[in-house]
């Protein structure tokens, strides 16, 4: 069965101090993995697509990397404002067009 | 290019009763999805419509549908209302043409639903 985890859960950090969140897979043959950034009570702000194995995209303070079975989303020095859920999705060819989301990883910076 | 807005942004419903939210897509885009989320949930898949016809369903009851209609806008009711229901409903828009380039779902505010 096609799945999506997240690790960890929960992260907190101190301002500055640098750290990377996990999302594995279990898909065959994946198309695509999206990350995102959601706030409380709002709806997720698109971060990144990695498409393949070895690729990397960066936006500000963040970084992700795509392996064949995880990728990671690196945070170097984050601010508080950086404080938000992080959600991964993930494209299969035979999940007809739908992303399968993992639980996502709430990341607390604290000043 | 104006984002994915939605209506209302609040609701308070008792229970028994219905509610019809609203979704309106990025111009262009042809799929919405929506989701339920509540609190510590991940993102709960309900249905995704995709010019005018339900492409896929997530595993809820029947009390959930949704519609779209020729402009890509996109409803959701939910019928006899239960207190589990109270949630965060998020519509997604995309070009949907089975790509991950044209799959990357872009979000509305949400619709804060509480049922009492």
């Amino acid at each position: 069965e096609d799945q999506v985890t997240q690790s960890p859960e929960a992260l907190r950090l101190q301002e500055g101090e640098s750290s990377s969140l996990n999302c594995s897979y279990t898909v065959s043959g994946l198309r695509g993995l999206f990350w995102y950034r959601q706030d409380p009570g709002k709806g997720p702000e698109f971060l990144f697509t990695l498409y393949s194995a070895g690729e990397e995209k960066e936006k500000e303070r963040l970084k992700a990397t795509l392996t064949k079975k995880e990728s990671f989303l690196h945070i170097t020095a984050p601010k508080p404002e950086d404080s938000a859920t992080y959600l991964c999705a993930v494209q299969a060819p035979d999940s007809n067009y739908q992303l399968i989301w993992g639980a996502g990883t709430k990341l607390i910076i604290k000043p | 290019k104006a984002g994915v807005t939605q209506t209302p942004r609040y609701l308070i419903k008792t229970r028994g009763q219905q509610v019809t939210l609203s979704c309106s897509p990025i111009s262009g885009h042809r799929s919405v999805s929506w989701y339920q989320q509540t609190p510590g949930q991940g993102l709960q898949f309900l249905f995704e419509y995709f010019s005018e016809t339900q492409r896929n369903k997530g595993n809820f009851p029947g009390r959930f549908s949704g519609r779209q209609f020729s402009n890509s806008r996109s409803e959701m009711n939910v019928s006899t209302l239960e207190l589990g229901d109270s949630a965060l409903y998020l519509c997604a828009s995309s070009l949907g043409l089975g790509g991950p380039s044209t799959d990357t779902q872009y979000f509305g505010p949400g619709t804060r639903l509480t049922v009492l």
